[in-house]
């Protein structure tokens, strides 16, 4: 697609449900990431996938979240048993192949999470 | 390790004032500097970056930095502000010799008054 598309935009769950997001990536692009957004607060990395590598994990604040990406493109955050903490606007970022890397990350518009 | 302070999570400005939005860094190795601006209900965009070549870039929408080694600074300003550029503003830094993690300031909120 012409640019990174997240759904859904808006998620309003319960505490305790799980919720899933999704990322589908800009046709081509390697690289893919999550961001979580908070309140007042700047954009806290959680995860990292590039090509076929083994993605950082380092980001993910609980064994709570989980993140995968399906045959190198569309990726899911998965958030088990939420909590009203995990509020937040999920970010997806992806950005080209490193031989064509400029350093730039293009994000979509976001999954903003609302827990009960 | 790396880290991003944005002094300010507040500016406002009159339009056609200077915009000065303010970017320090701490970075083990030689930085990559990047802002990205996001205009409400939509998602982070490109600025402008540094990435080791002219000290002084310019970016889209007049806006250009100047990277300062001695402060360990990446300021943004613009010459005249205009009500368009109301818009969140994000510092952000990654390693000149590895790409995949960036770190993002908290982020400076620009109110631009009539």
């Amino acid at each position: 697609g012409a640019g990174v598309s997240q759904s859904p935009s808006n998620k309003v769950t319960e505490k305790g449900k799980d919720v899933e997001l999704r990322c589908d990536p800009i046709s081509g692009h390697t690289a893919l990431y999550w961001y979580r957004q908070s309140l007042g607060q700047g954009l806290e990395f959680l995860i990292y996938f590039q090509g076929n590598s083994a993605p950082d994990k380092s980001g993910l604040p609980s064994d709570r979240f989980s993140a995968e990406r399906t045959g190198g493109s569309v990726s899911t955050l998965t958030i088990q048993r939420t909590q009203q903490e995990d509020s937040a606007v999920y970010l997806c970022a992806s950005s080209r192949p490193t031989g064509e890397y400029t350093g730039e990350l293009f994000f979509g518009e976001g999954s903003r999470l609302t827990v009960l | 390790a790396q880290s991003v302070t944005q002094l300010g999570s507040h500016v406002s400005v009159s339009e056609g004032a200077l915009v000065l939005l303010r970017c320090n860094y701490s970075s083990s190795v030689p930085p990559y500097l990047f802002w990205y601006v996001q205009y409400p209900n939509q998602g982070l965009q490109l600025l402008l970056k540094y990435t080791s070549a002219a000290t002084l870039v310019k970016g889209i929408n007049g806006f250009e930095a100047e990277f300062k080694k001695s402060e360990t600074s990446f300021h943004l300003t613009k010459p005249s502000a205009h009500m368009s550029d109301a818009a969140e503003y994000f510092c952000a830094v990654s390693r000149s010799n590895n790409f995949n993690k960036f770190y993002f300031g908290s982020g400076t909120k620009l109110n631009v008054k009539p």
